[in-house]
């Protein structure tokens, strides 16, 4: 069973619109980890954030905020007034807290965002 | 300072050959992982060592790859013999620790394709 689903494969918007990637975990530890990696067309996978499993606060940083829903499972991705250079593959990724699993990282599909002059 | 480091960046060689890829990863770290993507499987993990010891090998494919770490600033990947189904990129990673405490941080990759 995947631990991240990233139900959008692909989003177009154009600049300056809003968007929203989602994603949903799933685990059965107390304590893990999220996390949000940006690929862009060049490949390299870049480090946005980590959130931590008691740390439901959103956080906002610049035209990126994050929405950390324990109830739902759910860490969705915000860009604000989306802008060309934004356009990438997102992954979201989980870390469990303990077990033979710790420390690696389960990542989703990805989402393909386009963003349109 | 510098990022991960892979070598070499593009390799193309032909089924039955032996390939290996390098990873340096960012001084001071004690956690490396080797990962491969694929449009197929996406980002699958491979292996991963803590301290220069492999701590979870279940994702290598079968006996044809092997990865070693003789010491905290070195990492191999081999494949030995290459198959045209091992065409992917293979990203190593690092982290300062074993717990997810810590973010990944990934080199380049390394686009290998087997003819």
């Amino acid at each position: 069973a995947q631990k991240v689903t990233q139900a959008q494969t692909e989003i177009s918007v154009v600049e300056k619109e809003d968007v929203t990637l989602d994603c949903v975990y799933e685990t059965r530890d107390t304590t893990y980890y999220l996390f949000w990696y940006k690929q862009p067309p060049s490949g390299e996978l870049v480090f946005l954030i980590r959130r931590n499993s008691f740390d439901e606060q959103n956080e906002i940083s610049g035209r990126y905020s994050w929405n950390f829903q324990k109830s739902t499972s759910s860490f969705n991705f915000t860009i604000t007034a989306s802008q060309v250079v934004d356009s990438a593959v997102y992954f979201c990724a989980l870390s469990e807290g303990g077990g033979s699993t710790l420390g690696r990282l389960y990542f989703g599909r990805g989402t393909q965002l386009t963003v349109w002059p | 300072d510098a990022g991960v480091i892979q070598s070499p960046r593009h390799e193309v060689t032909e089924m039955g050959q032996e390939v290996t890829l390098r990873c340096k990863p960012i001084s001071g770290h004690n956690s490396l992982f080797w990962y491969r993507q694929t449009m197929m499987r996406g980002l699958e993990l491979l292996i991963y060592f803590n301290n220069n010891v492999p701590i979870d090998d279940s994702g290598m494919p079968e006996d044809r790859f092997s990865a070693k770490m003789p010491n905290a600033s070195f990492s191999t990947l081999k494949i030995q013999p290459s198959e045209p189904r091992d065409s992917a990129v293979y990203f190593c990673a690092s982290s300062e620790g074993d717990r997810g405490t810590y973010e990944q941080y990934f080199g380049p990759g390394t686009r290998l394709t087997v003819t």
